[in-house]
């Protein structure tokens, strides 16, 4: 068990850039979440996955925001014509399938700063 | 809807003290409940979790924490506080009956424990 990762662990760009975002949950986890977390606040629902499906998306993630997970492992988080509101700590968690425990897991975070 | 308060922005405690993190829910249906820290540019770490069966649980570190059905808490505690403990501790809760998977956080309470 290696826990969640997440890639890059840090990125800057430039307003209207678009960016990607990497995680790789725990292996096994079927279920995986992505959250927001600004500065001095707690993390934010964004989406979740439960293996290819994604079954929930927050009114937070708005059109430039999209999230796959195609192959049931790994997920992607793109953010298209990034904003400077857009800057903050983005947090992947994964989950065991049901009857695997209610706990998730949470990854290092990917921080963004969009100048 | 649920919902997480976190009524302390900071807790102050002498190492050696027992320290306590307050935090107060509110969901339609029963609640899972959770404790994560977060330390400086770091993900949240998970601490405990209640979700069924004995309102005191213990977890990681030494830390536990007292489930209130009446009084809608679950307040974290260690009875000798550590230098090692000052960080940032998020409550988190999600409703049993939810469709979602989502957690709900609290805005954070940070804790110093000084030498």
């Amino acid at each position: 068990d290696t826990g969640v990762s997440q890639n890059p662990r840090h990125k800057i760009t430039k307003r209207g850039q678009n960016v990607t975002f990497r995680c790789d949950p725990i292996s096994e986890h079927n279920r995986l979440y992505w959250y927001r977390q600004t500065l001095g606040q707690g993390p934010e629902f964004l989406t979740y996955f439960q293996n290819e499906a994604q079954l929930e998306k927050s009114r937070l993630l708005s059109d430039r925001f999209s999230a796959e997970r195609p192959k049931g492992s790994f997920s992607t988080l793109e953010i298209q014509r990034t904003e400077q509101g857009d800057s903050a700590m983005y947090l992947c968690a994964s989950r065991s399938p049901p009857g695997g425990g209610e706990t998730q897991y949470f990854g290092p975070g990917t921080r963004l700063l969009v100048l | 809807a649920q919902s997480v308060a976190q009524p302390e922005d900071q807790v102050n405690v002498a190492e050696g003290n027992p320290l306590t993190v307050k935090c107060t829910y509110s969901v339609s249906g029963n609640p899972y409940l959770f404790w994560y820290v977060q330390y400086p540019n770091r993900g949240l770490q998970f601490l405990l979790k209640y979700i069924t069966g004995d309102n005191l649980v213990k977890g990681s570190y030494g830390f536990e924490a007292e489930f209130n059905k009446s009084q809608t808490s679950f307040h974290l505690k260690k009875p000798s506080a550590l230098v090692s403990d000052s960080a940032l501790y998020f409550c988190a809760v999600r409703d049993e009956e939810a469709a979602g998977n989502k957690l709900t956080f609290g805005g954070g309470t940070r804790v110093l424990v000084k030498p």
